[in-house]
């Protein structure tokens, strides 16, 4: 059983489509993330979600847009897509800071590439 | 403020030498440390973690590290490099208090056979 699990884990499509990458953690836990990769490796945090609400909205273009449905749920849609939006997107999970102990689940990661 | 660096954006070691990847954290209150390895195409998997018990923590694949207060370090050792281990190394930091999580840029391990 994946314990954080996104799919797709490759999209390829042109400039200005609109993608959604999805993310189920069956982990129980009440945090989940996106994170943006880029070339270099360097990781920085988009969005996080406890419980369904957003707590951490980092500098990003609002044409990426979070939905949590659930607290298991954490999906990413991207409009009007640039080719500075190629990067890998993880998705990640953790229990909540009340019931902390700090280790973060991953995924495996969606490659975008916008051409 | 949280942050980290990890000194060394590449490490070459030969195969069965140490492994020393350096990470300094700087925290105004006691940090929650870790470490993640990613290998190639993969996700990050959380290699060890300190959390204000005992300062030399052991993790998983032989690798451990140890919390220095005075020089604000938790650098990552291996008495002896595999050629699996080769991956990308995150040094994290993060209050116990919250879920905000500082990664450093990272550090790419080459293990020469």
């Amino acid at each position: 059983d994946t314990a954080v699990s996104q799919t797709p884990k490759y999209l390829v499509t042109q400039m200005g489509n609109d993608k959604s990458i999805k993310c189920e953690q069956n982990l129980g836990h009440d945090t989940m993330y996106w994170y943006k990769q880029d070339s270099k490796k360097f990781l920085k945090i988009m969005f996080s979600y406890n419980n369904k609400e957003l707590i951490i909205n980092e500098t990003v273009p609002n044409r990426f847009s979070p939905k949590s449905p659930d607290k298991a749920h954490l999906n990413l849609h991207i409009n009007s897509l640039e080719l500075g939006d190629s990067a890998v997107y993880f998705c990640a999970s953790s229990l909540s800071p009340t019931r902390y102990t700090g280790e973060l689940f991953f995924g495996e990661g969606s490659r975008l590439t916008v051409l | 403020a949280q942050s980290v660096t990890q000194l060394d954006s590449h490490v070459s070691v030969s195969e069965g030498t140490p492994v020393l990847l350096r990470c300094n954290y700087s925290s105004s209150y006691s940090p929650s440390l870790f470490w993640y390895v990613q290998h190639p195409n993969k996700g990050l998997q959380l290699l060890l973690k300190y959390t204000s018990a005992a300062t030399l923590v052991k993790g998983i694949n032989g690798f451990e590290a140890e919390f220095k207060k005075s020089e604000t370090s938790f650098h990552l050792t291996k008495p002896s490099a595999h050629m699996s281990d080769a991956a990308e190394y995150f040094c994290v930091v993060t209050l116990n208090t919250g879920n905000q999580f500082y990664f450093g840029t990272g550090t790419s391990l080459t293990v020469i056979p």
